[in-house]
């Protein structure tokens, strides 16, 4: 069973610049989630989508972060403009959604660096 | 409002001795608590998890953990610990009634050969 991919797994850009991640959740999986990962600290949780819609996006900064996953399957989060406290690891995960006990599948994620 | 927290950011053990990750929650009613691994330059791993039942949950690469209501712990364990074991293990709990997963800030842990 192929894993969530994630693309690009690296980008350095400049503030006031835009960028997009994508990601492609495990075959299936109905819940797709975008954590923010920034050094010393856990994952904080950006978005959820269940199929295509948003389940939460209490903490998307939505002046700047916009996320969509059209067709229920894969998604993009793009950042517009970034700012130096945006670099950062982003990380795709997915699960069945099913249950709230189901355990989510991380892809290796995509690594931010805003200079 | 649930919230995780892992005491120790650093926790160093020798080859072949036990380990413990501490971890203890907050939720308002009953959790769902799980454990993930990360190792450098990759994304997190699921390792166990609790929902209801046996308070000794057994995962991979043998790790267990154990749910202690009273103390609102959820301690990660393995017998003999391994120097692949070294990595950023992460806590994680969802209260039942809540969508949202909330995960500690990672403790650090270093096997030593």
């Amino acid at each position: 069973e192929a894993g969530v991919a994630q693309s690009p797994r690296y980008k350095i850009i400049e503030k006031r610049q835009s960028v997009a991640f994508w990601c492609n959740p495990i075959s299936g999986h109905a819940t797709l989630y975008w954590y923010q990962q920034i050094l010393g600290q856990g994952p904080k949780l950006l978005i959820q989508f269940q199929n295509n819609g948003v389940v939460d996006d209490s903490q998307l900064p939505k002046d700047r972060f916009s996320a969509e996953r059209l067709k229920g399957v894969d998604s993009t989060l793009k950042i517009q403009p970034a700012k130096l406290e945006d670099s950062a690891v982003y990380l795709c995960a997915s699960n069945s959604g099913g249950r709230r006990d189901n355990e989510q599948f991380f892809g290796p994620g995509t690594r931010l660096t805003v200079l | 409002a649930q919230s995780v927290a892992q005491p120790e950011d650093q926790v160093n053990v020798a080859e072949g001795n036990p380990l413990t990750v501490k971890c203890t929650y907050s939720v308002s009613g009953n959790p769902y608590l799980f454990w993930y691994v990360q190792y450098p330059n990759r994304g997190l791993q699921f390792l166990l998890k609790y929902i209801t039942g046996d308070n000794l949950v057994k995962g991979s690469y043998g790790f267990e953990a154990e749910f202690n209501k009273s103390q609102t712990s959820f301690h990660l364990k393995k017998p003999s610990a391994l120097v692949s074991d070294s990595a950023l293990y992460f806590c994680a709990v969802r209260d039942k009634g809540y969508q949202k997963v909330t995960f500690g800030i990672g403790t650090k842990l270093q096997v030593i050969p």
